[in-house]
């Protein structure tokens, strides 16, 4: 069956330290990969998305994310991280003509001065 | 584009009232989504569209849940009668191409 693994639960880290959030996932085909980002009260926002091509791939808010396809792996990444990155990070996985997502169950990031 | 438009943003309801939430989707979209979020399950598909048609409400979890789509601008997710466990945050999205975007979300409370 499908998966999307997020391991870490909440990750605490420093103003202006580098960041990296895991997300594995499971599936029998090349998938489609996203990262959303939810703030307390709020939706969930697109960070970026992967479909084919450079595995490495920028999104808003300086967040990038590498595609790994030997560690079945999509990784987020931030060089340095600001106060109002403190959300909740969720890695959703999908697959060419199927239209659900599976999400993650997400991890919460808090930033400490 | 305004986004996924959601209503309401917040309701608290005695239980066995009816519930219903309300989604516009952005313009030209052709897939719609309602998913459910609870800190036990985190985020659960519970039903979609694809051109105003349901396609699967296999996450519907009870047949107190409903959801129609009477045209391309316009869905509604009802509850009746609505539960206490039926607390959570309801979202609405809609989908063009490969990517979804979600709307603010309707948070409930059941009490």
């Amino acid at each position: 069956a499908q998966s999307v693994t997020q391991p870490d639960i909440h990750i605490t880290v420093s103003e202006g330290a580098s960041l990296e959030l895991r997300c594995n996932y499971s599936y029998g085909a090349t998938p489609y990969l996203f990262w959303y980002v939810q703030s307390p009260g709020q939706g969930l926002q697109l960070l970026l998305k992967y479909f084919s091509g450079d595995t490495l791939v920028q999104g808003i808010k300086g967040f990038e994310a590498e595609f790994k396809r030997s560690q079945s792996s999509f990784n987020l990444r931030k060089p340095s991280v600001h106060w109002s990155d403190a959300a909740e990070y969720f890695c959703a996985v999908g697959l060419f003509g199927n239209e659900k997502l599976t999400f993650g169950t997400g991890t919460r990031l808090t930033i400490i001065p | 584009d305004a986004g996924v438009i959601q209503s309401p943003r917040h309701e608290v309801t005695e239980m066995g009232q009816e519930v219903t939430l309300r989604c516009k989707p952005i313009s030209g979209h052709d897939y719609l989504f309602w998913y459910r979020q609870t800190m036990m399950r985190g985020l659960e598909l519970l039903i979609y569209f694809n051109n105003n048609v349901p396609i699967d409400d296999s996450g519907m979890p009870e047949d107190r849940f409903s959801a129609k789509m009477p045209n391309a601008s316009f869905s509604t997710l009802k509850i009746q009668p609505s539960e206490p466990r039926d607390s959570a945050v309801y979202f609405c999205a809609s989908r063009y191409g490969n990517t979804i975007y979600f709307g603010e979300g309707s948070w409930l409370t059941v009490v």
